[in-house]
């Protein structure tokens, strides 16, 4: 299984400050993506990284990956209420597999 | 906001009923997937499809099955439910290429007494 670990399983954070997430993994992948989660709800994609890039932006969102170590980081800058989810990572080995999902990192910014 | 939808929302039912989820995408979306995840906890990939007439299992043992006649439904039943198979279900669907970004329903959340 190449399934993604998330570190800290839980963070709690003030408004305004920065959050940050790590992932690792244990085989190789094509990619690696973050998805957000809303209590209760379904899991949002919020950015691709692929196995040759180093790192992505979008938004206040700030995604490394380091293939040898076989790990991402996403940061999340200047959060807000609102930023509070879980978050997961999910890597994909390309061809015809499938998803791996970590067990996610919670979120939780107070106003 | 994703093209996908799933009911229903919230399922409560007695041991030993067949239920059958629901989840139709608009996307024209080759790929769909079903995951289960209790709550708090990683999604665990249960069945999925690369297209019409196309069904596999995913990493956790279901004792749940699948369809795929239409491209746009991809339809999960329990034929006896049993509290075990209380949890969360979540459908997802995919393009074809390489990228598989995933798309999902808002999850059908089943209770079974």
């Amino acid at each position: 299984s190449q399934q993604g670990e998330e570190d800290p399983q839980a963070l709690s954070i003030q408004e305004g400050e920065n959050a940050t997430m790590n992932c690792s993994y244990k085989t190789s992948i094509n990619n690696l993506q973050w998805y957000r989660q809303n209590s209760g709800r379904g899991l949002v994609h919020l950015i691709l990284i692929r196995s040759n890039e180093r790192e992505k932006h979008s938004g206040r969102l700030r995604v490394t990956l380091d293939t040898s170590k076989k790990s991402s980081s996403l940061l999340i800058t200047a959060s807000r209420a609102a930023d509070t989810a879980s978050y997961f990572c999910a890597t994909d080995g390309g061809g015809y597999s499938t998803l791996t999902f970590g067990k996610g990192t919670m979120l939780l910014v107070s106003p | 906001e994703a093209d996908i939808y799933q009911t229903p929302r919230y399922l409560v039912i007695g041991t030993g009923k067949k239920i059958t989820l629901e989840c139709s995408q608009t996307m024209g979306h080759d790929k769909m997937y079903w995951y289960q995840q209790d709550p708090g906890m990683e999604l665990h990939l249960i069945h999925y499809s690369y297209g019409v007439n196309s069904t596999e299992k995913g990493d956790l043992s279901s004792e749940s099955t699948v369809s795929r006649i239409r491209t746009e439904h991809f339809p999960l039943t329990l034929e006896s439910a049993r509290p075990s198979h209380t949890s969360q279900y979540l459908c997802a669907s995919s393009e074809g290429g390489t990228a598989n970004e995933q798309f999902f329903g808002p999850g059908t959340r089943l209770t079974v007494l």
